[in-house]
């Protein structure tokens, strides 16, 4: 089964540090990842989009990385502000089927 | 500009009531998505369309149905909400393998 597994499940901040998130996945065969950013209450918006040849790609202050012989992505946020307080998603598309596979998100909080 | 739009933000209905969530987009996308998203569950796939009248059922399809006459709308119908049902529902839409964008969301409470 398509898997995509995000840790942490939630991170603690303070404004102006760094930060790295993590996605891990099993989808196959792989077309891309995305990550997208929900701030409470909100739908989610997209920050990366990466195909199987990319291996960075930055969006302002997020960076985000694909190892697609290890199945892994990380979401780099650099010198984070309190707007970037939200869930961020990790989804995984196959080269087949129409259904997106998600990961369950890590809650970011920065704070003052 | 992209725009997936839901009807509603916050709705309140009654244990047992016929519900409607409508979401249009404007973009000429084939794809459109109905997910609900519960606090340590992420996102769940209810149903999605590829086309007009086309829809496949998701991972919990059941309590809901769908309809897609045109291009741009899909709805979402509970037919007889129940308590278990009180979620945030997400309308997504995209073209085949692109990047899905979403709407607002409506937090649904059934009471």
């Amino acid at each position: 089964k398509n898997q995509v597994e995000q840790s942490p499940q939630s991170l603690i901040i303070l404004e102006g540090k760094n930060c790295t998130l993590q996605c891990n996945y099993t989808v196959s065969p792989f077309s891309n990842l995305r990550w997208y950013k929900q701030d409470t209450g909100r739908g989610p918006v997209s920050l990366t989009i990466m195909t199987f040849s990319e291996n960075t790609k930055s969006n302002g202050r997020y960076t985000a990385t694909l190892d697609a012989d290890t199945k892994q992505s990380s979401l780099h946020i650099t010198a984070s502000q309190l707007s970037d307080s939200a869930s961020y998603i990790c989804v995984v598309s196959a080269n087949s089927g129409y259904a997106l596979n998600f990961g369950k998100g890590t809650s970011l909080l920065v704070t003052p | 500009d992209v725009k997936v739009t839901q009807s509603s933000r916050y709705l309140v209905k009654r244990t047992g009531e016929k519900v409607f969530l409508e979401c249009v987009q404007d973009m000429d996308h084939e794809n459109m998505f109905w997910y609900r998203q519960d606090p340590g569950l992420g996102l769940r796939l209810i149903y999605f369309s590829y086309d007009v009248k086309m829809k496949e059922k998701g991972d919990i399809p059941e309590g809901y149905s769908v309809s897609r006459e045109k291009k741009e709308r899909f709805s979402l119908i509970l037919e007889s909400a129940s308590t278990n049902q009180t979620s945030m529902y997400l309308c997504a839409s995209s073209l085949p393998q692109f990047q899905a964008f979403f709407g607002q969301g409506t937090r649904l409470t059934v009471v």
